[in-house]
């Protein structure tokens, strides 16, 4: 059974600041993986979306890695702005799995 | 474009009460999926459909039943609702292909009385 992990469950760092957002996974035989943003009481928005055969993916200020062989994918937001504060998921395309989520806190 | 379109928004139950939460879609994507999400968690797949005619169960299954007579709704129905099942419900869809993103509505916001 596939486990999906998010470490750390919350950060907060200050405006400006480059950062690292993990997700682990137990299972390397993974179609894509998929990030996600969700502000508090709303839906999830896709940022990113990783397909096994890359190696990563980059969007403006955020770039997604994936290393299937270690079971892992970051995602990298650099210079933080208080907007980015949210909280982002992981997911593995095969059978939607999420992680619990990584709560960001940027302050000005 | 509407993609996943969730309704109600906002449901206040009884105990024992039912209710169905509908999902459509208009991307025409064989694959739908709901999720609940509890306060500071994660999502948890409940149910899921890879077309129409199909469904499956998912990591929390109890307590739930659908149905997918066409490809674009995906309804969840709640028979006998009961505390637990406050929770913050969503419906997602994807083409099923290996590489395409999975979408998702609103959420819908269940208290359970």
């Amino acid at each position: 059974k596939q486990e999906v992990t998010q470490i750390p469950a919350a950060l907060s760092v200050p405006e400006g600041e480059n950062l690292v957002l993990n997700c682990s996974f137990t299972d390397s035989a993974i179609y894509n993986l998929q990030w996600f943003r969700q502000d508090p009481g709303k839906g999830l928005t896709s940022l990113l979306l990783i397909q096994s055969s890359q190696r990563e993916q980059t969007s403006g200020r955020l770039n997604a890695s994936l290393d299937k062989s270690s079971g892992r994918s970051t995602l990298y937001i650099a210079a933080s702005q208080p907007g980015d504060s949210a909280t982002y998921l992981c997911a593995l395309n095969n059978d939607m799995r999420f992680g619990a989520g990584t709560r960001l806190t940027v302050k000005p | 474009n509407a993609g996943v379109t969730q309704t109600p928004k906002f449901r206040i139950l009884k105990i024992g009460q039912s209710m169905t939460l509908q999902c459509t879609q208009d991307m025409n994507h064989n694959y739908m999926y709901w999720y609940r999400q509890d306060p500071g968690m994660g999502l948890k797949l409940i149910y899921y459909s890879v077309g129409a005619g199909i469904t499956d169960k998912g990591e929390v299954p109890n307590g739930y039943n659908v149905s997918r007579s066409t490809t674009e709704d995906f309804p969840l129905r709640l028979e006998l609702a009961a505390p637990s099942q406050t929770s913050v419900y969503f419906c997602a869809s994807s083409t099923g292909t290996k590489n395409t993103e999975a979408f998702f509505g609103q959420g819908t916001r269940l208290t359970v009385v």
